[in-house]
């Protein structure tokens, strides 16, 4: 197992387009998380699954955000109807016990 | 809620040690984190430390944690050209054993030859 894995690395779409993101994380680990990250900032927690289960998200989700972990392996994160606003490296994490571990994050581009 | 506070920017000489500080607020943080993030890629865990310890060495890493002050520091022995990055603390609230982190703004340590 190399880590987590995130998938596309980069994405360019116009805005008002939806886009779904992957992340396939360590096989082992039991959590999941995914983050936001703008340009100068660090990333910003968004949602959480322990399993399948998604156990907690952020006021920063909006409702055109979504997250799904069918069989507790690997995530996807959808936005529907892009704004630029959106535009951010979206970042992927798994853990155990207390260490996280991240992706390589995409890039997404709202044009 | 919680907030974790870096300074921005650090430059020091190859071979000097460089110190990276960080304050943060909630004091029921039970694991706190030194991430480092190069140009256009994730976030490598470098170091972490649990609540109860003043201090955790790493080969050239040392954490040192300051409880009554809320202060976090990372030094880095015999800074080297790729130690060039954005360094991240963070930290996750009581009963949160990873993954849930706060972040702060990252500090951009430029090591110059």
């Amino acid at each position: 197992d190399t880590g987590v894995s995130q998938d596309p690395r980069h994405k360019i779409t116009k805005r008002g387009q939806n886009v779904t993101f992957r992340c396939d994380p360590i096989s082992e680990h039991n959590r999941l998380y995914w983050y936001r990250q703008t340009l100068g900032q660090g990333p910003e927690f968004l949602t959480y699954f322990q399993n399948e289960a998604q156990l907690e998200k952020s006021r920063l989700l909006s409702d055109r955000f979504s997250a799904e972990r069918p069989k507790g392996s690997f995530s996807t994160l959808e936005i529907q109807r892009t704004e630029q606003g959106d535009s951010a490296m979206y970042l992927c994490a798994s853990s155990l016990e207390k260490e996280a571990f991240f992706g390589q994050g995409t890039r997404l581009t709202v044009v | 809620g919680e907030d974790v506070e870096q300074s921005l920017f650090l430059s020091v000489r190859e071979g000097d040690s460089s110190v990276i500080n960080c304050t943060y607020t909630d004091s029921s943080s039970t694991y706190l984190y030194w991430y480092k993030q190069e140009p256009g890629a994730g976030l490598q865990l470098l170091t972490y430390i649990f609540s109860n310890m003043d201090m955790k060495q790493d080969q050239r890493l040392t954490v040192l944690l300051n409880k009554k002050d809320k202060h976090l520091s990372l030094r880095i022995a015999d800074t080297q050209t790729g130690d060039s990055a954005i360094y991240f603390c963070a930290v996750s609230g009581r009963g949160n054993q990873g993954g849930k982190l706060i972040f702060g703004q990252g500090t951009e340590l430029s090591v110059k030859p």
